[in-house]
């Protein structure tokens, strides 16, 4: 059971290129979620959906953009990379309920040049 | 003035001491609590819920003080393999896909 992986693991990129970030959960979990983690912000939400063709807009969307065309996946796109985008990627799923403990992913660190 | 503040640490212990973590929020109508661990270069993990009764698991308390607005982790007995970052995390009333973390608090076990 893989649970939840997350693609590529480790990337460079330069400032300007589009940048996809994969991310799959084999749970049938309705939520998703996609979190960044920086020294002295802590993990900060920047895209959720709660079910297929449902996404919505976390703390930190500009720059950023989700899509979830099937349940298992949901890829987050930075449609021009910029060095503050410079960050590790968590996606995270969660079945239902809001007190449903949110699974996540091993992380994807990207770095933007 | 963070929704989630914790003490960054890091807090540096022996094996077999007892350490507390506490954890303030700023918003009052925060109504779910929880603890997360995360290991270096690792993804978060749920330790344990908090509720308002406190609650143990094994050398592990958690208790909310909603009054004073703060959560705290007692880990008692530590082991090296408590080293970690642990992650305060609130859930906001009418939000409630919307964890909210402190930024966390280093803890190194000693040998």
């Amino acid at each position: 059971d893989a649970g939840i992986t997350q693609s590529p693991r480790y990337k460079i990129t330069e400032t300007g290129r589009q940048v996809t970030l994969m991310c799959h959960q084999t749970w049938s979990h309705s939520y998703m979620f996609w979190y960044r983690q920086d020294l002295g912000h802590g993990l900060r939400l920047i895209y959720y959906s709660a079910a297929a063709d449902i996404t919505d807009k976390g703390e930190v969307p500009d720059g950023y953009v989700v899509s979830r065309s099937k349940t298992e996946n949901f890829p987050l796109t930075l449609e021009s990379a910029t060095r503050s985008q410079t960050s590790v990627y968590f996606c995270a799923s969660k079945q239902g309920g809001f007190t449903d403990t949110q699974y996540f992913g091993p992380g994807t660190r990207l770095t933007v040049l | 003035r963070k929704e989630v503040e914790q003490d960054p640490g890091p807090f540096n212990v022996p094996e077999g001491a007892t350490v507390a973590f506490n954890c303030t929020y700023s918003n009052s109508a925060s109504q779910s609590f929880f603890w997360y661990r995360q290991d270096c270069r690792k993804e978060p993990k749920l330790l344990m819920s908090v509720y308002s009764s406190g609650n143990e698991d094994g050398r592990f308390t958690a208790q909310l003080n909603r009054a004073s607005q703060y959560i705290s982790l007692l880990i008692r007995d530590s082991k090296l393999s408590d080293s970690a970052t642990y992650l305060c995390v609130v859930i906001q009333q009418g939000a409630t896909n919307k964890l909210i973390f402190g930024t966390g608090t280093l803890l190194a076990v000693q040998p």
